[in-house]
C-alpha cells in the first residue's frame, strides 16, 4: 500500500514549456486534490476533483489544467509555464465522507527559470 | 469562502515547556479543524483534527481546543520535545466541510529551545 505518490520528484523547466504532475493514489478515495506550497503562505488550492470524470477551481487556478480519467489518478498540466509557478506542489486525497483526514503526497519540487 | 489566520508565525520555546498555536476561522458553517505537521522538505501530516460538536480533543501530549462561538481553535503541545521542532499548519474547509479542499493558515514555525 503506497498511499499516495507523486512524479516526478523535482523538475525544472523554462518559461513557456508545458509538463504534467502525476498523482496516483491505491486508497480507493474519490476525492483529490493539487495544493501549491510557496514560502510563508501554507498550502492553497489549485483544483480539486470530487470523483472520476470531475474536477472544479480552488484558489488558485489559473495557468494550471486537470484530468481526472481514472479514480486513482489525478493528473495536474501546466501548459506554458511561468516563473510564478515556482513552487511545490503537493497532491492530497481522502475518503468521501465529511471530516476524514486528508494524505498528502511526498511533493514535487518545480522550478521555473 | 473561508479565511484562516493564524498566530504566531514563529514560536521558540525551551524543551520542556508548553507551546500554544491559534487558529481563527471566518465560515460559521465549518465543523472540521485539523492540524498538520510539516517538517523540513516533507510532506503534511495530520497530528489531530477536532469536528464542531467537540469542544476539545487530546491525544498524548497535543491537544485542540475550539470555540465555535469565538470562531477559533487552538493547538497546545505540552512537555515539548526536541522532535516537535517544525512548521505547524491549521485549517478549515472551504466550503463548511463538504469535498471541497481546505484553506490553510499560513503556518508557525515551532522551535524547541535546548
Amino acid at each position: 500500500n503506497a498511499g499516495v505518490t507523486q512524479t516526478p520528484k523535482f523538475r525544472v523547466l523554462k518559461t513557456g514549456q508545458s509538463m504534467t504532475l502525476l498523482c496516483a493514489q491505491d486508497m480507493n478515495h474519490e476525492y483529490m486534490y493539487w495544493y501549491r506550497q510557496d514560502p510563508g503562505m501554507g498550502l492553497r488550492l489549485i483544483h480539486y476533483s470530487v470523483g472520476e470524470g470531475t474536477t472544479a477551481k480552488g484558489e488558485v487556478p489559473d495557468g494550471y489544467n486537470v484530468s481526472r480519467l481514472k479514480k486513482q489518478n489525478f493528473l495536474l498540466g501546466l501548459e506554458s509555464a511561468a516563473p510564478s509557478q515556482t513552487s511545490v506542489y503537493f497532491c492530497a486525497s481522502r475518503r468521501e465522507y465529511l471530516g476524514y483526514e486528508q494524505y498528502f503526497g511526498p511533493g514535487t519540487r518545480l522550478t521555473v527559470t | 469562502g473561508e479565511n484562516v489566520e493564524q498566530h504566531p508565525s514563529t514560536l521558540s520555546v525551551q524543551e520542556g515547556d508548553s507551546a500554544v498555536i491559534k487558529c481563527t476561522y471566518s465560515d460559521s458553517a465549518s465543523n472540521y479543524f485539523p492540524w498538520y505537521k510539516q517538517e523540513l522538505g516533507k510532506r503534511p501530516q495530520l497530528i489531530i483534527d477536532i469536528r464542531s460538536n467537540v469542544g476539545e480533543k487530546k491525544d498524548q501530549r497535543i491537544a485542540v481546543t475550539l470555540n465555535k462561538t469565538a470562531k477559533h481553535f487552538s493547538l497546545h503541545i505540552t512537555e515539548t520535545q526536541p522532535e516537535d521542532s517544525a512548521v505547524y499548519f491549521c485549517a478549515a474547509p472551504d466550503s463548511g466541510g463538504g469535498a471541497d479542499g481546505l484553506t490553510f493558515g499560513k503556518g508557525t514555525h515551532l522551535i524547541i529551545q535546548p
